[in-house]
């Protein structure tokens, strides 16, 4: 089946330490996001890429990085310069970047820190 | 930027109707999404409206009107798995998703 897979579900991150989130979907989507979201609030976008080799900042990418080598990924690397990461991670994409084409999300990842 | 307001929680019954309003401020219109979110899980998409008038997809109907800035989801047949939050989330003039805390759908017995 078509989706949007993301690895790992639970993640443990120790301080001063990088970790990197997965974010894999074979519905041949052009566009892809992250999103954190922190409990009771709505979801942030951290980072977005339209098109592969090309991503740009969300509201909240400082301590974020990320990647889009190819069309079916969109890894997120945590680093250590973010100072709160716990939260819920959430991966999503769209066909197209034409604004009434709906996202489409992974089950997410909760990070948490040792 | 965005101004969205919808009611923070609401109660119904199984079997009833709820009507989820929402009103929302955007500098420039581009139709208006509703996502729906189950506690711990990711969000859903539920419908899209760009132009005024109802919806209608099974038992949830999605209703736009763009002159008064207002949207509402209705959910007919309440069951309890339709107790999760609902999110109304108006794209910026950048297409960009602009979500809020949503509102939280309790379905009692």
């Amino acid at each position: 089946d078509g989706g949007i897979t993301q690895s790992p579900k639970y993640l443990f991150r120790k301080e001063g330490q990088n970790v990197t989130l997965s974010c894999e979907q074979n519905l041949n989507h052009d566009a892809m996001y992250w999103y954190r979201q922190d409990p009771g609030q709505g979801l942030r976008l951290i980072y977005y890429s339209q098109i592969v080799n090309d991503f740009q900042k969300g509201d909240i990418a400082e301590g974020y990085s990320v990647s889009r080598e190819k069309k079916e990924s969109f890894p997120l690397t945590v680093t250590s310069a973010q100072k709160n990461p716990t939260a819920f991670y959430l991966c999503a994409s769209s066909s197209g970047t034409a604004i009434n084409q709906p996202q489409h999300f992974g089950d997410g990842t909760r990070l948490s820190i040792l | 930027g965005q101004n969205i307001d919808q009611p923070t929680e609401m109660t119904a019954t199984e079997g009833a109707i709820v009507q989820i309003n929402c009103t929302y401020q955007t500098s420039g219109f581009n139709g208006l999404f509703w996502y729906q979110q189950h506690a711990g899980e990711a969000p859903t998409f539920l419908s899209y409206n760009v132009l005024d008038g109802l919806e209608e997809k099974g038992r949830f109907s999605s209703f736009l009107s763009r002159s008064k800035g207002y949207s509402y989801l209705l959910l007919k047949e309440l069951q309890m798995k339709d107790s999760a939050s609902y999110l109304c989330v108006p794209p910026d003039s950048w297409g960009k998703l602009q979500f809020g805390a949503g509102t939280q759908v309790v379905v009692t017995p």
